[in-house]
Order: structure tokens, then C-alpha cells, then sequence
């Protein structure tokens, strides 16, 4: 199956810094997401972003599909950016199912 | 966003009991699933349906069981809880099967068995 990589697995930041999260993809994706999981275990959606680059606020991803990776730009963090941040991919071999990375753990310091 | 939203948010309950976590989303969506993950661990697929009297296994096996009777509600059961049952429940739905199109979380159900 494919398989989804995300480095670095652990990230802190002291508030105010700049941080680039990465994913690698093994196989072509229809789709791919970031998910930010706060401290409470909610998944939020950040980005659906397939291919090409959006931006919402402090936040940009881009994804360059036919190298097979993606990118989370942070900007300017703040401590409420500390969670885990996922990036998960649909392809075709998993009926439409997302598939997730293990996640990257970012901490940002006061 | 799409409206999904799991009850209870947290669960402590004792062995052997059943238990179901409830799911329900308002957009109409087709598609639903259910996620379970450990404590600083990734979401792995327990079960997802296409749509009413649609169910399937996901990648990860899991003893609890799932039903889709109606189209916005996709309930999941453990008919006697374990303390390996102890877990983060995520419930998703997209708008249909489509692979193109992002998926919405609710959420979840945070489980624990004593």
C-alpha cells in the first residue's frame, strides 16, 4: 500500500518563529489533507490541497504531486499551534479512504 | 465545514459493558467512517460505509461492529468493552465516494475501559 511520511516527527518552536512541516507520499494521490489535532483531541482541517498552493492566514501548503510531497508553512507561530499536525492522502487503491501519517508533535514556547 | 457530531465526547465505563458511540452528520453526505486512535498515535480506518445499508471493514481490525440504517447516522458498538478497547473514536463523512473530494471529522469520542 502507500505509504505516508512526515518529517520531522517532533518540532518546538519558540513563539514567533517560522517552520516548514513535510510529507512524502510513495504512489500518485487524488487527494490530500492537513489536519492540525489540538491538545483536546479534536482534528481540525486545515488544508485540501490535492496539488498546487493555498494560503489561510498565517498557514500556506503546498503540494508538488508529481514529486510526491507536500509542505506546512508556519509562520510567525503561536503557542496555540502547539498539537499534532497530519497529513493524510487518498489514492486509488484504498476505495477513497484517507490514509494519515504519523503526524508531526509541534510545541511552541512562550 | 460540514456539521458531524459524536456523543459522548468522553466515555469511562466498566469491563464487559456495551457500549455504542453515536455519529451523525446533517450535510447529506454518502460516505462515512470511523477512525480509532491511540494517545499520540496516527488515525487508523476501523470501518466505513458508502451509504444506508452499506458497511466494511477498514485497514485496521476491530471488534466493535457498525450500522448505517439511515443516511445521516452511522452508530458503532462494542458489545462488551475491554480495556484494549481504550482509544480516541473519530467519526468522518464525505459528500460522496468521490476520492477527489476532503473529508470532515467530528469531534470524537474519547473511550476509556476500567
Amino acid at each position: 500500500g502507500i505509504q505516508v511520511e512526515q518529517s520531522p516527527p517532533d518540532l518546538i518552536l519558540q513563539e514567533g518563529a517560522n517552520s516548514t512541516l513535510r510529507c512524502n507520499f510513495s504512489d500518485s494521490v487524488n487527494n490530500l489533507q492537513w489536519f492540525h489535532q489540538n491538545p483536546w483531541g479534536q482534528l481540525i482541517n486545515l488544508f485540501y490541497i490535492p496539488s498546487g498552493t493555498k494560503q489561510n492566514g498565517r498557514l500556506s501548503a503546498t503540494t508538488v504531486a508529481t514529486e510526491r510531497y507536500s509542505l506546512l508553512y508556519i509562520s510567525s507561530s503561536q503557542t496555540t499551534d502547539s498539537g499534532v499536525y497530519f497529513c493524510a492522502v487518498r489514492w486509488g487503491g484504498s476505495q477513497g479512504n484517507l490514509i494519515f501519517g504519523k503526524g508531526t508533535k509541534l510545541s511552541v514556547k512562550p | 465545514e460540514a456539521d458531524i457530531y459524536q456523543t459522548p465526547r468522553y466515555l469511562v465505563i466498566g469491563t464487559g459493558k456495551k457500549i455504542t458511540l453515536e455519529c451523525s452528520q446533517t450535510m447529506g453526505h454518502d460516505k462515512m467512517y470511523w477512525y480509532q486512535q491511540d494517545p499520540g498515535m496516527e488515525l487508523h480506518l476501523i470501518h466505513y460505509s458508502y451509504g444506508v445499508n452499506s458497511t466494511e471493514k477498514g485497514d485496521l481490525s476491530s471488534e466493535s461492529t457498525v450500522s448505517r440504517i439511515r443516511t445521516e447516522h452511522f452508530p458503532l458498538t462494542l458489545e462488551s468493552a475491554r480495556p484494549s478497547h481504550t482509544s480516541q473514536y473519530l467519526c468522518a463523512s464525505s459528500p460522496h465516494w468521490g476520492e477527489r473530494l476532503p473529508l470532515h471529522f467530528g469531534n470524537g469520542t474519547r473511550l476509556t475501559v476500567t
